[in-house]
């Protein structure tokens, strides 16, 4: 079975600061890996999704990540982040019809 | 397009009642999926229905049930609600699902509070 592990479950963060956050996942099959935000009482938002090819992938608000299939990670990434960043942000992976999420990082921005 | 609705919103209930909890899709999206989000589990799978019929289901109680509609919306219902059922249920909805590369819209939940 497949597992998705967010290294960071809290993350701090000044304004206008990078950030990196950590995801790395393990499966033995090919699978979709997927980040998504979650901002306090809505639901998931989909940031970015890798499926094949180019294993950058761009997503909404200025993030990107990138698929690492040796290291089997999927880290996100952002090179200035804003106070409006700040959220709970889930790493996803799919193989079949088996979706698992990670237990999400806290993303908090600092004025 | 809309995006995915749920409803109710809000729920209060007492323990050893009955709910449901209603998803629509968005226009379209035939796979519905549902999941439970706790503080101490995280975001766990509860079931994915595609066409009417259930396609897969997580590593729930049979208390935890549910049902979709020709037309796409979907039902859960959880019986002898326990205490530790209190969770944000949280719908998601795709084009096809299952194991294809489809993104899964969410809605916004629906937080369930078992006094």
């Amino acid at each position: 079975a497949q597992s998705v592990t967010q290294l960071d479950s809290q993350v701090p963060v000044f304004e206008e600061a990078p950030v990196e956050l950590r995801c790395n996942y393990s499966s033995s099959v090919s699978v979709y890996l997927f980040w998504y935000v979650q901002y306090p009482n809505q639901g998931l938002q989909l940031l970015l999704k890798y499926l094949s090819g180019s294993t950058l992938v761009k997503g909404i608000n200025g993030f990107e990540a990138e698929f690492n299939k040796s290291q089997t990670s999927f880290h996100l990434r952002k090179p200035s982040v804003h106070i409006s960043d700040t959220a709970e942000y889930f790493c996803a992976v799919r193989n079949n019809n088996d979706m698992r999420f990670g237990a999400g990082t806290r993303l908090t921005v600092k004025p | 397009k809309a995006g995915v609705t749920q409803t109710p919103r809000y729920l209060i209930k007492t323990r050893g009642q009955q709910v449901t909890l209603s998803c629509s899709p968005i226009s379209g999206h035939r796979s519905v999926s549902w999941y439970q989000q706790t503080p101490g589990q995280g975001l766990q799978f509860l079931f994915e229905y595609f066409s009417e019929t259930q396609r897969n289901k997580g590593n729930f109680p049979g208390r935890f049930s549910g049902r979709q509609f020709s037309n796409s919306r979907s039902e859960m219902n959880v019986s002898t609600l326990e205490l530790g059922d209190s969770a944000l249920y949280l719908c998601a909805s795709s084009l096809v699902g299952g194991g294809t590369s489809d993104t899964q819209y969410f809605g916004p939940g629906t937080r369930l509070t078992v006094l």
